[in-house]
């Protein structure tokens, strides 16, 4: 296992297109997060599952975000009608969902909105 | 709530010691995170404490005190390399991980 991957590491696109990322987490790790961050600032959360269930969604998020984990394993993010604002790394991260146990982080999506 | 707060930049000499503090108020706790990201790239964990006291792990120490809602983050002998953000996490009951802004450290030979 390589560690958890996002795809695509790039995306730029128009103002007003969909996209969607998606984040394969490392085996058996039943926690996954999504967090946006901007330059110079933390790791923004967004929102977190446990298999396929999702906890909790960010209340700062807009209607425009939507985040799946259909078989409890990979999980995509798709933010609709992108606007400038949403430009930011995505970043993913797992871990196995015991209490002593860390978050390993993906390398992140780049979103450039245009 | 969560609140997570932590100074924005600092800077250091190389070889010195410096001391990255955090403060937190969450609603619930299990544990505090402390981890490093340089610019451009993922974060990397570098501490957890769930109890009260100091971990020690090589040039690195992570100090918790559940009572006052403070950590802190002592690095030793100061490399050029440590150059980066250092970011405080807070966990709570529910396994959710919550970020401070990040403290920038500036190393200066």
């Amino acid at each position: 296992d390589t560690g958890v991957s996002q795809d695509p590491r790039h995306k730029i696109t128009k103002r007003g297109q969909n996209v969607t990322f998606r984040c394969d987490p490392i085996s058996e790790h039943n926690r996954l997060y999504w967090y946006r961050q901007t330059l110079g600032q933390g790791p923004e959360f967004l929102t977190y599952f446990q298999n396929e269930a999702q906890l909790e969604k960010s209340r700062l998020l807009s209607d425009r975000f939507s985040a799946e984990r259909p078989k409890g394993s990979f999980s995509t993010l798709e933010i609709q009608r992108t606007e400038q604002g949403d430009s930011a790394m995505y970043l993913c991260a797992s871990s196995p969902g015991w209490t002593n146990t860390e978050a390993f982080f993906g390398q992140g999506t780049r979103l450039t909105v245009v | 709530g969560q609140n997570i707060d932590q100074p924005t930049e600092m800077t250091a000499t190389e070889g010195a010691i410096v001391q990255i503090n955090c403060t937190y108020q969450t609603s619930g706790f299990n544990g505090l995170f402390w981890y490093q990201q340089h610019a451009g790239e993922a974060p990397t964990f570098l501490s957890y404490n769930v109890l009260d006291g100091l971990e020690e792990k090589g040039r690195f120490s992570s100090f918790l005190s559940r009572s006052k809602g403070y950590s802190y983050l002592l690095l030793k002998e100061l490399q050029m390399k440590d150059s980066a953000s250092y970011l405080c996490a807070v966990r709570d009951l529910d396994d959710k991980i919550i970020f401070g802004k990040g403290t920038r450290l500036h190393i200066l030979p």
